[in-house]
């Protein structure tokens, strides 16, 4: 079974200049999560997907976060503009489903963003 | 608010002794505890998933146990070898279906 696929790996970028994420989930599993990992600390949720609706994005800086998941399958998220507290890791997960309390959330390796 | 303190931030022993790792939370209205490991530059591997009504779970030199009502879980690693250095991050699930995360212990065993 492929896993969770995240591109790029990793990205510098200026403050102020924008940025685009890519992950595509495990096949089958209809929730996606976005979650950002500063240095040192666990991952704040971003955004939760169950197919291709927002379950719950409280946590995301909507002034300058967005992410979308149009088919219910690969989804993105975007910085615009980066600011210096941006610079983190952005780990994608995905399960089969938020109603399943007990299936675990699989990872991929994350994006690691650089602000300069 | 639920929140998840790992303690100690960081830990170094010598390869083969047994070793625990501690968890705490605040609000014992969890559905489960999961535990993850993090090599660097990687993403979150699960090892242990205890559901709230369970004691514990065990997988191979690993064992996790969890006490609600002290709000408390801890890993248990037997015979530790250099493979198993890595971040361990411990995490719970709220009713809404969100995990809250502790920032994880840096685990390095010295060969």
């Amino acid at each position: 079974e492929a896993g969770v696929a995240q591109s790029p790996r990793y990205k510098i970028i200026e403050k102020r200049q924008s940025v685009a994420f890519w992950c595509n989930p495990i096949s089958g599993h209809a929730t996606l999560y976005w979650y950002q990992q500063i240095l040192g600390q666990g991952p704040k949720l971003l955004i939760q997907f169950q197919n291709n609706g927002v379950v719950d994005d409280s946590q995301l800086p909507k002034d300058r976060f967005s992410a979308e998941r149009l088919k219910g399958v690969d989804s993105t998220l975007k910085i615009q503009p980066a600011k210096l507290e941006d610079s983190a890791v952005y780990l994608c997960a995905s399960s089969l489903g938020s109603g399943r309390v007990n299936q675990p959330q699989h990872f991929g390796d994350g994006t690691r963003l650089s602000i300069l | 608010k639920q929140e998840v303190t790992q303690i100690p931030a960081a830990l170094s022993v010598p390869e083969g002794e047994n070793l625990v790792l501690n968890c705490s939370f605040t609000d014992s209205a969890i559905y489960n505890l999961q535990w993850f490991r993090q090599d660097p530059g990687k993403g979150l591997t699960s090892l242990l998933l205890i559901q709230s009504s369970q004691r514990e779970q065990t997988s191979g030199r690993l064992n996790a146990s969890l006490d609600k009502s002290s709000g408390r879980s801890t890993l248990y690693i037997a015979a530790s070898q250099p493979g198993d250095s890595a971040t361990y991050l411990c995490a719970v699930l709220r009713s809404n279906y969100q995990l809250i995360w502790g920032a994880g212990t840096k685990l390095i065993i010295k060969p």
